[in-house]
């Protein structure tokens, strides 16, 4: 069964670095998202992507985000200066049907910033 | 704007007795609804979905679902909970832009005894 994958499953990094987080989606769908979770919050919405640009971002996604479907199978996040405050799990979504079709996430890839 | 409110926070039950998981969703169009389910550092599965068909939609694992719109209620049950049933369990309605951003409830914590 195909599903979304996601590298590295782990990332510690200093505040002010840069980190690219990266997914793989399932290989027919056309609509990719990222979403985190800060340790005993919700899971909260940052971007949709689709047809190669983004669709809806929330409030969370600012300058220091940065989506992109760099060739034809991987789906990246980079903030660009980490802070404390994005220390989170990060998950990246997709889904084949426009509207009503459910999203498929992968595994996760928890971010901690030092 | 939509929302989803999961009434208990922490549920427990005894291995091969009845689950119930409530899920109150508020939105100002015709909602789809899901349930996914989080095991203990993996990733989110998707449980069930409702997508306006039938009201009682059928899942993964025995759970089931109920579309009840004059309560605006999608509870989960499952008749008889296992023992690897136990795991965060996340109610969730999709937005309504083109993309569909999922808005996720608070979870909830189901821990089977046996």
């Amino acid at each position: 069964e195909p599903e979304v994958t996601q590298t590295p499953s782990h990332q510690v990094t200093q505040m002010g670095q840069e980190v690219i987080l990266r997914c793989v989606p399932i290989s027919n769908h056309l609509y990719f998202y990222w979403y985190r979770q800060i340790l005993g919050q919700k899971v909260e919405f940052l971007v949709s992507f689709y047809n190669n640009e983004i669709s809806e971002k929330s409030e969370i996604f600012d300058d220091q985000f940065s989506v992109e479907r760099p060739d034809g199978s991987n789906f990246t996040l980079k903030i660009r200066s980490t802070k404390l405050e994005d220390s989170a799990m990060y998950f990246c979504a997709s889904g084949g049907l426009r509207g009503q079709g459910a999203q498929y996430f992968g595994p996760g890839t928890r971010l901690l910033v030092l | 704007a939509q929302s989803v409110t999961q009434l208990d926070s922490h549920v427990s039950v005894s291995e091969g007795t009845p689950v119930l998981l409530r899920c109150n969703y508020s939105s100002s169009y015709s909602p789809s609804l899901f349930w996914y389910v989080q095991h203990p550092n993996k990733g989110l599965q998707l449980l069930l979905k409702y997508t306006s068909a039938a009201t009682l939609v059928k899942g993964i694992n025995g759970f089931e679902a109920e579309f009840k719109k004059s309560e605006t209620s999608f509870h989960l049950t499952k008749p008889s909970a296992h023992m690897s049933d136990a795991a965060e369990y996340f109610c969730v309605v999709s937005g309504a832009g083109s993309a569909r951003q999922l808005t996720f409830g608070s979870g909830t914590q189901l821990t089977v005894l046996p």
